[in-house]
């Protein structure tokens, strides 16, 4: 049964750069794409990028500018970074990843970030 | 980007009624098209892909249809788990974009 796992900061402040790392137990990183969602509070999900098995990746047209996504298949994780963040990237982010259908069939909990001074 | 429109927003519905949500493309997606569940406070849970392919443990009252632009998802005789928020979600073309959400209520 593969898990996922996201950790990071809750609060980051405005202007600086959210990092979130999410490890994957109980499956090859290797295996399959991989995705961070983010819902802000009382909305809708939002797709922000992906990762290829092989490290291809594509990043939210509204966001391409300011986030990295990456793997790191020796720790089976993956990562995001969103730079100069603003109150509007305040989000509960997921960490998920496909199955056979192509389709987000893993998901971590997810982690709530505040963007606040 | 294609953006997916549900309705409706909220349905109010009782235990055993059949219930019917709609989700329509802004242009044509194939088959490319799924559905998610999600409850207060945790991460959403694929239910449905390619349209009308149940996600492992689903439950066969939940079924899909449609194609092109207009999908439906139809969950046959309501179960007091079934009250929560379901999204649709494309994967047609990047950036993959969900729809905003119909909250099926008591």
């Amino acid at each position: 049964q593969v898990q996922l796992q996201e950790s990071g900061p809750g609060l980051v402040k405005p202007s600086e750069t959210l990092s979130l790392t999410c490890t994957v137990s109980g499956g090859s990183i290797s295996s399959q794409y991989w995705s961070w969602i983010r819902q802000p509070p009382g909305k809708g999900l939002e797709w922000i990028a992906y990762i290829s098995n092989s490290g291809s990746t594509n990043s939210s047209p509204s966001l391409k500018s300011r986030v990295t996504i990456s793997l790191d298949t020796s720790k089976n994780q993956f990562y995001l970074k969103l730079t100069s963040v603003s109150a509007a990237d305040t989000a509960m982010y997921y960490c998920a990843g496909y199955d056979h259908s192509n389709y987000l069939r893993h998901w971590g909990q997810g982690t709530l970030v505040t963007v606040s001074s | 980007e294609i953006v997916l429109t549900q309705s409706p927003a909220t349905l109010s519905l009782s235990p055993g009624e059949r219930a019917t949500l709609s989700c329509g493309a802004s242009q044509t997606i194939s088959v490319y098209l799924a559905w998610y569940q999600q409850k207060p406070g945790q991460a959403p849970r694929l239910l449905i892909y390619n349209v009308s392919s149940r996600a492992a443990g689903i439950p066969a009252r939940f079924s899909g249809s449609g194609s092109g632009t207009d999908f439906t998802l139809t969950i046959s005789s309501l179960e007091a788990e079934d009250f929560a928020v379901y999204y649709c979600q494309q994967r047609y073309d990047w950036p993959f974009t969900f729809g905003g959400g119909t909250r099926l209520e008591i």
